[in-house]
């Protein structure tokens, strides 16, 4: 099962626009990752933000974490084309170590 | 190597035949993981070796897959009998220790099933 879903599915933008990706989940988390996937390569972890976090930045990366609404945000500023990939979320819950992945959001930076 | 290692990067194979997929994790990685994605999907948890402990098989879809961990280091997912629905982008990750965040991911084996 999967706990973490983003949203959109796909999204299609111009070089330099913002790129705003949203995941929500449904139990309590203790941390929250996002990560990258290029097309027919594995996943590269960008940024993870615990439970008592509420933002997080790195370079020209953006992640909130609302706990109360379940849910985060992952803003990618000044898009470039090489952006172009797919963006995952991951939660892991209580005791488990293990990570449970969306299904992704599909973003397409036109140059 | 510097990453994780997986073999083979592609996999053809006739349904009903044995697969064996290998994953060699980073060196003093104690947390192991192997996910499945199929086409346009999301990753869809297999089975996680954590040190010496008992693996959690929660995931395995069957009991025609089985993985083991060798040593703490390289593990091997088997695949009995394929079936079509089999064909997927196996996918391992390794972490220095669980619950430290960050995984870390092969390339992944593409297997196809006929």
């Amino acid at each position: 099962s999967q706990q973490g879903e983003e949203d959109p599915q796909a999204l299609s933008i111009q070089e330099g626009e913002n790129a705003t990706m949203n995941c929500s989940y449904k139990t309590s988390i203790n941390n929250l990752q996002w990560y990258r996937q290029n097309s027919g390569r594995g996943l590269v972890h960008l940024i993870l933000i615990r439970s008592n976090e509420r933002e997080k930045h790195s370079g020209r990366l953006r992640v909130t974490l609302d706990t109360s609404k379940k849910s985060s945000s992952l803003l990618i500023t000044a898009s470039r084309a090489a952006d172009t990939a797919s963006y995952f979320c991951a939660t892991d819950s209580g005791g488990s170590y293990i990570p449970t992945f969306g299904r992704g959001t599909s973003l397409i930076v036109h140059p | 190597g510097a990453g994780v290692s997986q073999s083979p990067s592609n996999k053809v194979t006739e349904k009903g035949k044995d697969v064996e997929l290998r994953c060699d994790p980073i060196s003093g990685h104690t947390a192991l993981y192997w996910y499945r994605q199929s086409l346009g999907q999301g990753l869809e948890f297999l089975i996680y070796f954590q040190g010496n402990s008992a693996p959690d098989k929660s995931g395995l879809p069957s009991d025609r897959f089985s993985a083991e961990r060798t040593g703490g280091s390289v593990s091997t997912l088997t695949i009995q009998r394929t079936q079509q629905e089999d064909s997927a982008v196996y996918l391992c990750a390794s972490s220095r220790l669980a619950g430290s965040g960050e995984l870390f991911f092969g390339e992944g084996s593409r297997l196809t099933v006929l």
